[in-house]
């Protein structure tokens, strides 16, 4: 059974960076195309970018370029995002998933359980 | 962008309804399109993917139609586990994207 654990709750300053893990275990991570959405309280998903775990080759949303990071270790089957020049509407769960299918388009069928990042002077 | 426009935002049923929820893209998606349930505090759960293939281990009282740009999620017997919010998203082309949502509330 597929998993992503993801690290804990962060609470920053605005200006800040933080950066979120995601670990994969129960299937090949290098395999599968690893998304993050993020979904600000009470509001809907956005999706904000993928990166290809097999090469490092990120695809972000036009809204988050130049602000958002994607990394992975393979050592450790393990996915990164950052995202710098935090503002208070940067708050949200920040969630990793996986992409059903082995390429960079496709359903998420499995998802981490979210890391809520807070934004606040 | 594509936009995905989802109908009703808040639904009211009962248990054992049929319940019927819209998504309506801004140009045609080829059926790449996929419906999730929300619970508070929980990440999204696929549900059905390719408009229409339901995920393994999803009840078959879900099911997904359409051609286009408009595609339904049924609930054929709404059960009390049903309770939730609902979103579409389209994955034709980057950037994905979502509907804004379907509250499905106790009447």
């Amino acid at each position: 059974q597929a998993q992503l654990l993801q690290s804990g709750a962060e609470v920053k300053k605005p200006g800040a960076s933080v950066k979120v893990s995601c670990k994969a275990s129960g299937y090949t991570f290098t395999g599968h195309y690893m998304h993050w959405v993020r979904q600000a309280p009470g509001q809907g998903l956005e999706w904000m970018g993928w990166i290809n775990p097999n090469n490092g080759i990120t695809n972000y949303a036009q809204k988050f370029q130049g602000r958002v990071t994607m990394t992975r270790d393979t050592s450790i089957s393990t996915g990164y995002m950052e995202l710098s020049s935090l503002r208070s509407d940067d708050t949200a769960v920040y969630y990793c998933v996986n992409c059903r299918t082995t390429s960079s388009s496709g359903s998420f069928d499995y998802w981490g359980q979210g890391t809520l990042v807070t934004v606040s002077s | 962008d594509i936009q995905m426009t989802q109908s009703p935002s808040t639904l009211s049923a009962s248990v054992g309804d049929r319940v019927t929820i819209t998504c309506r893209a801004s140009q045609s998606i080829s059926d790449w399109l996929a419906w999730y349930q929300q619970k508070p505090g929980k990440p999204p759960k696929l549900l059905i993917y390719t408009a229409s293939s339901l995920q393994s281990g999803v009840p078959s009282r879900f099911s997904g139609s359409g051609s286009g740009t408009e595609y339904t999620l049924t609930i054929s017997s709404l059960q009390p586990d049903d309770f939730a919010t609902y979103y579409c998203q389209q994955y034709n082309e980057d950037p994905p994207t979502f509907g804004g949502g379907t509250k499905v509330e106790i009447k």
